[in-house]
């Protein structure tokens, strides 16, 4: 079963614009990564964020934990064309234990 | 700067034939792993080895068995292939559990 359960499913934005995606989950974990895949790729890590963290910033990605609502949110600033790709969080449970993946924000930025 | 290769990067099968998938990375991390990703289903861990010499399942493992072969490979393999099967299958690598993940580019493997 799906820990973590993104929102929106897909997100069309202007270039310059700022987006957000959301993660929710449910039980409560160690850690939330945030991960990027272009169409074709693997996925690329952008961010963790630990359980005792609140907010981690990397470039224009700036992401914010909320534990006691379980969920999480991927701020990217100033959009470009280049961020068209999906968006997924993965949740790890306890130190050791697998990731779990959301099935992805699909993200549009229009020139 | 390869990463994790994966090969090879397209396959079509018949149902009930066989086939390994190779993964190798050059980062020197000590754990691997295999997932697949389906439409609607984002990515589903079947296998993964926490260091060499060890393989434990993980959420779909049925139909599939692995091998970590030394530190830097580790493969997956289906030994009667199903339809079901059919998916893009993606192998990563970290330095240890609890750090990110660094993914190939995959596997499309289609099961007729």
């Amino acid at each position: 079963s799906q820990q973590g359960e993104e929102d929106p499913q897909a997100l069309s934005i202007q270039e310059g614009e700022n987006a957000t995606m959301n993660c929710s989950y449910k039980t409560s974990i160690n850690n939330l990564q945030w991960y990027r895949q272009n169409s074709g790729r693997g996925l690329v890590h952008l961010i963790l964020i630990r359980s005792n963290e609140r907010e981690k910033h990397s470039g224009r990605l700036r992401v914010t934990l909320d534990t006691s609502k379980k969920s999480s949110s991927l701020l990217i600033t100033a959009s470009r064309a280049a961020d068209t790709a999906s968006y997924f969080c993965a949740t790890q449970e306890t130190s050791g234990s697998r990731l779990t993946f959301g099935e992805g924000t699909q993200l549009t930025v229009n020139p | 700067n390869a990463g994790v290769t994966q090969t090879p990067k397209f396959q079509v099968l018949k149902t009930g034939q066989s086939m390994t998938l190779q993964c190798a990375q050059d980062m020197n991390h000590n754990s691997m792993y295999w997932y697949r990703q389906d439409p609607g289903m984002g990515l589903r861990l079947i296998y993964y080895s926490a260091s060499e010499g060890t393989t434990d399942k993980g959420e779909v493992p049925n139909g599939y068995n692995v091998s970590r072969l030394n530190k830097r490979e580790f493969s997956l393999r289906l030994e009667s292939a199903a339809p079901s099967q059919t998916s893009v299958y993606f192998c990563a690598c970290s330095t240890v559990l609890d750090q990110p993940q660094h993914f190939g580019d995959g596997t499309r493997l289609s099961i007729l």
